[in-house]
């Protein structure tokens, strides 16, 4: 499978602490985006980050990416209860294909 | 500026039964894509369409899923005769640029097949 992992599978965390997320794929990738996913709004997408690119900040997330290790991570900063989610990495790969992991549940405790 | 649509939002049928799932995508989005997803999974793609043509179907499971999508915008995905492995969330989602770009997801619909 050329899908992304997501590690770690779940993470449980008080609010105002800091939630870091990784992500490792297989193949050479065009760009890796980060999406969110909750019950109330579905799969909403955060971030995109292009090969050629080594980090990029969006508010309170910060992303980076490392071509030669095929990873990238996303950090949410100064968390809050809202920011639980299920988060999910997908690479976008030759053809334009985007491929999901199977995501990092995250729970942030008030 | 309208989100992806996506309808019914839930479906319960019994196993052998057809089923269709309509998704109109945002105004001006050509690529348009069909995810399957599981309980616990992130969303496997099942086909994705540049326009009107399918581009990528190496997912979609030929023997009982199709789908169409007229004119390059609206789209359903149909199963028929349907199997209790088909309980899922199917999704909808568009995007301006294939794969260069933000895909924009609908709601869902959940299917249970019973």
């Amino acid at each position: 499978s050329q899908q992304g992992e997501e590690d770690p599978q779940a993470l449980s965390i008080q609010e105002g602490e800091n939630a870091t997320m990784n992500c490792s794929y297989k193949t050479s990738i065009n760009n890796l985006q980060w999406y969110r996913q909750n019950s109330g709004r579905g799969l909403v997408h955060l971030i995109l980050i292009r090969s050629n690119e080594r980090e990029k900040h969006s508010g309170r997330l910060r992303v980076t990416l490392d071509t030669s290790k095929k990873s990238s991570s996303l950090l949410i900063t100064a968390s809050r209860a809202a920011d639980t989610a299920s988060y999910f990495c997908a690479t976008a790969f030759g053809g334009f294909k985007t491929i999901f992991g199977a995501g990092t549940r995250l729970f942030v405790k008030a | 500026e309208a989100g992806v649509v996506q309808s019914p939002r839930y479906k319960i049928i019994e196993k052998k039964q057809p089923v269709a799932f309509w998704c109109n995508p945002i105004s001006g989005h050509n690529t348009l894509y069909w995810y399957r997803q599981n309980l616990g999974q992130g969303p496997e793609l099942l086909i994705r369409y540049e326009n009107e043509e399918a581009v990528d179907d190496s997912q979609l499971p030929k023997d009982r899923f199709s789908a169409e999508r007229l004119k390059g915008v609206d789209s359903t995905l149909k199963i028929q005769p349907a199997e209790l492995g088909d309980s899922a969330v199917y999704l909808c989602a568009s995007s301006r640029v294939q794969g260069e770009s933000e895909a924009f997801f609908g709601q869902g619909t959940r299917l249970t097949v019973v």
